[in-house]
This record gives C-alpha cells, structure tokens and sequence, in this order.
C-alpha cells in the first residue's frame, strides 16, 4: 500500500525550530517530486515547498522562504522540512505530498499530516 | 487570503446535485489545464478526486465531475450521500513565483 506518514510535530515557542520527516512507502519514492503543504486553523490549504526527484531543484512560497529548508534521503524514503525562526502564524498541520507531473500536474497521494504549534 | 476564492459553504439534500466554483486568474486557473479537487474529511489525508479540470483518477466515483470556463472551474458532486459531508479544495499549478496554488476550501454539509 502506498503510504505517507507525518512525524516531527510539537509546539515550539516563537524563534525555535523543528525538524519534520515524512516517511514514504510503497512506491518507488526517487521518482517523484514532493511537496509539503500546511493548514492554518480555520484555513484552506497553502502549498509550502516542493523537491525534485534528485533535490537538484527545490521551490518555496515567499513566506517561508530563508527559515524553511525542504530536503529528502532518497534511500531512506524520507522527505524532511527543517522549520527555523517560527513565527506564530505558523502554526498549522502539516502535510507531505506527493506530485505527479508526466504530463499532468496535481497530488495525488497525502499523508495525514503533524501538527506544528508556535506559542509563547 | 487564499489565491483561489472558493465559497465558504455549500449544502444539498440526499440524491441531489451541488456545484463548487473556484475562481482564480489567467496565471493559474485560467492558463493552465491543470485544476485539481480534493475533499478532506478532518483528521484524514486528503483525496484527490478530479485532475487536470475534468479527469478522475480510478476509484473516485463518476459522482464527481469538473470542468472549466475561463478563470473559473468548478466541481459538480451528483446524486449526493452523507458520506460526501467533508471540506473541498481546488488546486492549479500556476506560472506565478510558486508552481501551486490552493482555494479556501468550501465546507459540503448533506441535509
């Protein structure tokens, strides 16, 4: 079965940092591009970060980047968001995503996500 | 905000039908064919049920359709159940700073 799992998850007062991992199974991990997308308490969905399949290449949405480093072991099957300098707005669950891009272009496959606090 | 605007709530009887728009611009909905849906049950992961505006992926039901018209898509659920109660979201990959983009979500409650 293929499979997303979430972990790393905490809350964490304003200025920390937190390393979240998403462990893959079931497919082949190395041969697609991932993303990890987040929801704020009360809100929709907010794409954060995407790696391509060899990390060559990776992209970020303007808040976050320069705090967050998206980063993935291939052959662990693991995908990794290190979250520095949090900020208060975010606080969200998090969710890794897997992409599907030959010829078409939406996710297809999601973990559950881990939750992210950021609290004084 | 989010990029796409979504109605906050929508709401149907059994058996009925719904519809869910999703509204963005020429940089994301509107220029590309790559509009996806998913519903979300809380404390799930998401699912995806409609990619590239009108395609399903196998095992979704054909309860579930999409389609587009200039910078608005929208996602038609058919013949509703109880089991469609959940939040949706429309996704397009976009030619902005950031390959993807979200709407708000719009909360699906069956009567």
């Amino acid at each position: 079965e293929e499979q997303l799992v979430e972990s790393g998850g905490g809350l964490v007062q304003p200025g920390g940092s937190l390393r979240l991992s998403c462990a893959a199974s079931g497919f082949l991990f190395h041969t697609y591009w991932m993303s990890w997308v987040r929801q704020a308490p009360g809100k929709g969905l907010e794409w954060v970060a995407d790696i391509k399949q060899d990390g060559s290449e990776k992209y970020y949405v303007d808040s976050v980047r320069g705090r967050f480093t998206i980063s993935r072991d291939n052959s662990g099957n693991s995908l990794y968001l290190q979250v520095n300098s949090l900020r208060v707005e975010d606080t969200a669950l998090y969710y890794c995503a897997r992409e599907r891009r030959l010829g078409v272009r939406y996710f297809d496959l999601w973990g559950r996500g881990t939750l992210v606090t950021v609290s004084s | 905000q989010s990029a796409l605007t979504q109605p906050a709530s929508v709401s149907g009887s059994p058996g009925l039908s719904i519809t869910i728009s999703c509204t963005g611009t020429s940089s994301d909905v509107g220029g590309y064919n790559y509009v996806s849906w998913y519903q979300h049950h809380p404390g799930k992961a998401p699912r995806v049920l409609i990619y590239d505006v009108s395609n399903r992926p196998s095992g979704v039901s054909n309860r579930f359709s999409g389609s587009k018209s200039g910078n608005t898509a929208s996602l038609t659920i058919s013949g509703l159940q109880a089991e469609d109660e959940a939040e949706y979201y429309c996704s397009s990959y976009t030619s902005r700073s950031i390959p993807w983009v979200f709407g708000g979500g719009t909360k699906l409650t069956v009567l």
